[in-house]
């Protein structure tokens, strides 16, 4: 049962443009949501993050949207550039839970310049 | 870069064989965890430490066992190997402050033949 879910696998965008990632969750307790970024044979780097008392963070080129009613976010980049091509993670935790994170699948992002 | 190194960076071994992974940071930092990454599943949770000779299960924990006895040093113990356990292994430390943001390492590839 997966509490996490990035349901596109995939993604493929015109440098320049804006790319989407989206991800949903089922677990109401979790609070706060993270995205993640991965290179090939490197660690995940930290992007961006939410609290659950905000709707939105910008940081930059990347946004990130909460919608806690829909138990849905989105992590907006814009503009889109090719060095952004990466395996994406959104991330949860719940308060208290000594902190543990609960990952997506994660969507890979192709920037064509 | 939050001092987190892991060794071995890439390891082949056998099954029934064990195996142990190291993780270490230079920071203090309390919270440190493992983390394994597998196609489709983002990266899931095996166990994680909240200080020393302190540690819990995660959400995948069967076949591996972790140790803490100091501070900076959190191992992890496959105690015999089994190819289902071939992955990507990640450590990663909690960043101060009060966020839930994690650090992670530069990863363990683990193939069990």
């Amino acid at each position: 049962d997966q509490q996490v879910k990035q349901n596109s696998p995939s993604l493929s965008v015109q440098e320049g443009r804006i790319s989407i990632l989206n991800c949903d969750y089922t677990n109401s307790m979790f609070d706060y949501f993270l995205w993640y970024k991965k290179y090939p044979a490197e660690g995940p780097t930290f992007l961006i993050s939410i609290s659950s008392i905000k709707d939105k963070n910008e940081d930059g080129r990347f946004t990130v949207f909460l919608n806690k009613s829909a138990k849905h976010l989105s992590l907006h980049i814009v503009p889109s550039q090719p060095g952004d091509s990466a395996v994406y993670f959104c991330a949860a935790s719940a308060y208290g839970a000594g902190n543990k994170l609960t990952f997506g699948g994660g969507t890979r992002v192709l920037v064509k310049p | 870069d939050a001092g987190i190194t892991q060794s071995p960076r890439h390891k082949v071994t056998e099954t029934g064989t064990p195996v142990t992974l190291r993780c270490h940071q230079t920071e203090n930092h309390r919270y440190m965890y493992w983390y394994r990454q597998d196609p489709g599943h983002g990266l899931r949770l095996i166990h994680y430490s909240y200080g020393v000779k302190d540690t819990d299960k995660g959400e995948v924990s069967d076949g591996y066992s972790v140790s803490r006895s100091k501070t900076e040093d959190f191992l992890l113990t496959l105690e015999s190997a089994t190819s289902s356990q071939t992955s990507v292994y990640f450590c990663a430390i909690l960043g101060g402050g009060a966020s839930n943001e994690q650090f992670f390492g530069p990863g363990t590839r683990l193939t069990v033949l």
